[in-house]
């Protein structure tokens, strides 16, 4: 399974843009990025996710480099309410169920 | 989240017991995901289900088992054979292949 690898923690002042890097070098060719984020104690819920081209939704964009190796999440304007573990995953399809691998993610504070 | 249906959020059981945690969801999802969280770590794949009558094996199946005899419930039972059963379990649906996972909001299993 395609490992990723990101930041154990990062800060970002509230207005500002949150830029999440990952890095999934192991990545192959059929395989989705996608983005969750979990607020202590509840269940992840779903940001984000692409295969080659950049993507943008209400809630974030998704820069995915052209070797596909690494993607950064864009919170473009931070609150609060977006202090989070945001994690980064590579999602394998085996009989046509999505495995879902979790790493430890990116514990996100967003400060006043 | 959303119309999937974890309960009870808090269960407690003496070590030896089996213990089944419940899932069930309106969303017409076909897969279903059961996944295990420990304090300060990422989630981890215990079975899923693409179909009806058809389960697999995760990467933490043992000591763990499940049914999937309607399209709306997958069960989780966590038996005696499962060394450390204290911990966050959450259940997860999906529609079809490279779709998002939607969660449940969690079962904080403790066993005593």
């Amino acid at each position: 399974d395609a490992k990723t690898t990101q930041p154990p923690s990062m800060d970002c002042a509230e207005g500002r843009a949150a830029n999440l890097p990952c890095n999934h070098s192991t990545i192959s060719g059929n395989e989705y990025v996608y983005w969750y984020r979990q607020i202590h104690s509840q269940g992840p819920q779903y940001i984000i996710h692409g295969l080659k081209n950049n993507e943008t939704n209400e809630m974030a964009s998704l820069i995915i480099t052209e070797d596909r190796k690494s993607s950064t999440l864009i919170l473009p304007h931070a609150t609060l309410r977006d202090t989070a573990v945001y994690y980064c995953i590579v999602s394998l399809l085996i009989q046509g169920a999505q495995k879902l691998v979790f790493g430890q993610g990116t514990r996100l504070t967003i400060n006043p | 989240d959303g119309g999937i249906t974890q309960s009870p959020k808090y269960l407690f059981r003496k070590e030896g017991q089996n213990v089944t945690l419940s899932c069930e969801q309106n969303l017409n999802h076909d897969a279903m995901y059961w996944y295990r969280q420990d304090p300060g770590q990422g989630l981890r794949l215990i079975y899923y289900s693409q179909i009806v009558n058809d389960f697999q094996k995760g990467d933490i199946a043992e000591g763990y088992s499940v049914s999937r005899e309607k399209k709306e419930s997958f069960p989780l039972t966590v038996t005696s054979a499962q060394k450390n059963p204290t911990a966050f379990y959450l259940c997860a649906t999906s529609f079809q292949m490279n779709t998002e996972a939607f969660f449940g909001q969690g079962t904080r299993l403790t066993v005593v």
